[in-house]
C-alpha cells in the first residue's frame, strides 16, 4: 500500500550512542517532515525538507541532523543520544509542500528509548 | 512558537452521547486541520478548514473554524466505540511555514 514507511519500529539506545531513523514515501510528495511526540506535548517539528535538496530546522532541532537523500527518502540522525531524546518519532510527507491546505501523511512511528 | 490549546485533555463518555472538543489559540492560522491517532499508529487526517466560519461535516463529525481563524471545534454526534482515539488539531501559519499541533484530546467511548 502507498504511504510512509519508517524503520525501525522500536529501538533502545545507550546514552552517547548514535543511530539513524529511516523514512521513505512512495507518493511522489515534495515535502517531508520529522516530528517527535511526547506525552502531553503533541507533535513537535524537528526538521523538514520542503523539496529535494533542501532542509530546514523546525521547533526542536538540537541534537538531530537530517538528510534528504532523494525525493523518496528523508533520514533523521542522532549523533550522541541523550535520555531527553526518548520519544516517539514520526515521519510525514505532503504533496502540496508548505501550503495551508497540504494533506500530511504520517508513518507509523519509531519508539526510541535512550537509557 | 504559536501554541494551540486543546480541551478537554481527556474525555470518557458512553456510547450514544454527544461531545465537543475545542482547539484554541491567540494566533491566527491560515488553515486548521484535525487528525485522529490510534495507539501505535501515526495521525490520520480527518479534515482541513481554511475559511473563517467554515463548517465541514464528515458523517457524525462536525468541524468548525472560528470566524477569526484562531479556534476550532470538533463535535461528534452519537459517539461510537470506534471513535475512541487521540484527536489532534493542527494549525498552519503562513508566516512560520509550519504545521503546529495541539497536545491532543484522548477520547474513550465506552460500550
Amino acid at each position: 500500500n502507498a504511504g510512509v514507511t519508517q524503520t525501525p519500529k522500536f529501538q533502545v539506545l545507550k546514552t552517547g550512542q548514535s543511530m539513524t531513523l529511516q523514512c521513505a514515501q512512495d507518493m511522489n510528495h515534495n515535502s517531508m517532515y520529522w516530528y517527535r511526540q511526547d506525552p502531553g506535548m503533541g507533535l513537535r517539528l524537528i526538521y523538514y525538507s520542503a523539496s529535494e535538496g533542501t532542509t530546514d530546522k523546525g521547533e526542536v532541532p538540537n541534537g538531530y541532523n537530517v538528510s534528504r537523500l532523494n525525493k523518496r527518502e528523508f533520514s533523521l540522525r542522532l549523533e550522541s543520544a541523550a535520555p531527553s531524546q526518548t520519544s516517539v518519532y514520526f515521519c510525514a510527507s505532503s504533496k502540496g509542500g508548505l501550503a495551508a491546505f497540504s494533506s500530511y501523511t504520517f508513518g507509523s512511528g519509531t519508539r526510541l528509548t535512550v537509557v | 512558537t504559536q501554541l494551540l490549546e486543546q480541551s478537554p485533555q481527556f474525555l470518557s463518555i458512553q456510547e450514544g452521547e454527544n461531545l465537543t472538543v475545542y482547539c484554541n489559540s491567540s494566533s491566527v492560522f491560515s488553515s486548521l486541520q484535525w487528525y485522529r491517532q490510534e495507539p501505535g499508529e501515526g495521525p490520520v487526517l480527518l479534515v482541513t478548514v481554511v475559511t473563517g466560519g467554515e463548517v465541514k461535516k464528515l458523517k457524525r463529525l462536525t468541524f468548525q473554524f472560528g470566524d477569526a481563524r484562531k479556534d476550532s471545534s470538533l463535535h461528534i454526534t452519537a459517539a461510537q466505540t470506534g471513535d475512541t482515539g487521540l484527536y489532534l488539531c493542527a494549525g498552519f501559519s503562513g508566516s512560520a511555514r509550519q504545521l503546529t499541533f495541539g497536545s491532543g484530546t484522548q477520547l474513550t467511548v465506552l460500550p
